[in-house]
This record gives structure tokens, C-alpha cells and sequence, in this order.
């Protein structure tokens, strides 16, 4: 079965600092994997995908991800925190089958202190 | 332009009451899904439409939840005899199909609908 593993609950950084949210994935061939980031009361917002390519991704805010194929691992990165960075981070993997649904995290809160 | 809207933003309902909630995609986009926020269980599909073929419905959770999306556009989620552990934000999310958009594959969601079932 698909899934993807988001370790840690909470990730605490101090603004300035690099930042690594960590995502897993097991998926049964080549993987689409993206990132999206909530805001309080908010709906997800797209910051990221890898389809295919340059395992390095750029996306939205300066946020980057790095795709692993040998440790199954999909980590969004920040080189500089802001504190408005501080959100709920979902790693997803598209479904394989018929579909394009998407198999979420659990989510990682993410909290930038100034 | 307009991202995906969804109504109401906030429904406070009654055990056993029905309740309807509404997706407005993103025009032209031919995929929606409804997906399900809850405390404890993060994010889980719920329906998938794609243009004019039948929806997977996988991820019902129960024969209580049904949607419909008319004419390839809004969608209707529809939760009869509410439970309390309906109690969840309900998402809405639209895409390109992933054939016609060449792979791009992501989905832009809508703010959700708090559903508190009392």
C-alpha cells in the first residue's frame, strides 16, 4: 500500500536558521510527491511538486524539496526562516491507481520563533 | 482568477440532521475531489470525479455520505443522518486532469467547510 510517513509532529527553528521538514514515502514505482502548507483556517495551499527531473525542486515562498530515491525521501527545506513560515506542512504522494487523489502526511506544524 | 470556493465556511448541525455542503471549482478544471480533515486522522479522500465518468467513491466512509457534481462543474456533498464523529473540515480540492495538463497533477483546494455536528 502507498503512504507516506511525516515523523515529526512539530518542528521548532529560529528565524534566520535553516529549516528541514522530513517526509517519507513507499509507493510501488516512480512517485509524485508534493508538499502543500495550511494556514490557520485556511485550505492547502500548493508549494512544490516532483514528477520527474532534477531531483532538486524550487517552489513557492523559498521553499525547496529534494527528492531521494534511495532513502525514500521527499525533505522540504528553507535556507532562511521567517516567522511567518510557521504553518502546517503536509507531504502527499499521488494515488498510483486510477485516480489522482493524493495520500497525505499527517502533517508537521512548523514554528519559527523570532 | 477565482480560486475554489466552498459553502458554508461554518455548519453547526444536529445528530441525525442532514446536511449539504458546496464545491465551486476552479472553471475548466475537469477533476474535483472532497477530502477529509479530522483531529487525529489527518487528511482522507473522500470522492474523486473526473469529467463524465463515474466518480470513485473508495473513500466513503459510510453509505451516509453521497455527492453528485452536476453538469462537470459544482459538486454537492450530501452527509444524511449526521454523527457526531462527522464532525471534520471538509475540503474540496480541483485539478487539470493529469493527461491534459501534461503531469502536472496538483490540486488547489478551497477553504474548507467546518462541519460540527452537536
Amino acid at each position: 500500500a502507498q503512504s507516506v510517513a511525516q515523523p515529526e509532529d512539530q518542528v521548532n527553528v529560529a528565524e534566520g536558521n535553516p529549516l528541514t521538514v522530513k517526509c517519507t514515502y513507499s509507493v510501488s514505482g516512480n512517485p509524485y510527491l508534493f508538499w502543500y502548507v495550511q494556514y490557520p483556517n485556511r485550505g492547502l495551499q500548493f508549494l512544490l511538486k516532483y514528477i520527474t527531473g532534477d531531483n532538486l525542486v524550487k517552489g513557492s515562498y523559498g521553499f525547496e524539496a529534494e527528492f531521494n530515491k534511495s532513502q525514500t525521501s521527499f525533505h522540504l527545506k528553507k535556507p532562511s526562516a521567517l516567522v511567518s513560515d510557521s504553518a502546517l506542512y503536509f507531504c502527499a504522494v499521488r494515488d498510483m491507481g486510477n485516480t489522482d487523489k493524493l495520500i497525505f502526511g499527517t502533517g508537521t506544524r512548523l514554528q519559527v520563533f523570532p | 482568477g477565482a480560486g475554489v470556493s466552498q459553502s458554508p465556511s461554518n455548519k453547526v448541525t444536529e445528530k441525525g440532521k442532514d446536511v449539504e455542503l458546496r464545491c465551486d471549482p476552479i472553471s475548466g478544471h475537469t477533476a474535483l475531489y472532497w477530502y477529509r480533515q479530522s483531529l487525529g486522522q489527518g487528511l482522507e479522500f473522500l470522492i474523486y470525479f473526473q469529467g463524465n465518468s463515474a466518480p470513485d467513491k473508495s473513500g466513503l466512509p459510510s453509505d451516509r455520505f453521497s455527492a453528485e457534481r452536476t453538469g462537470g462543474s459544482v459538486s454537492t456533498l450530501t452527509i444524511q443522518r449526521t454523527q457526531q464523529e462527522d464532525s471534520a473540515v471538509y475540503l474540496c480540492a480541483s485539478s487539470l486532469s493529469g493527461v491534459v495538463a501534461g503531469g502536472s497533477y496538483e490540486q488547489y483546494f478551497g477553504p474548507g467547510t467546518r462541519l460540527t455536528v452537536t
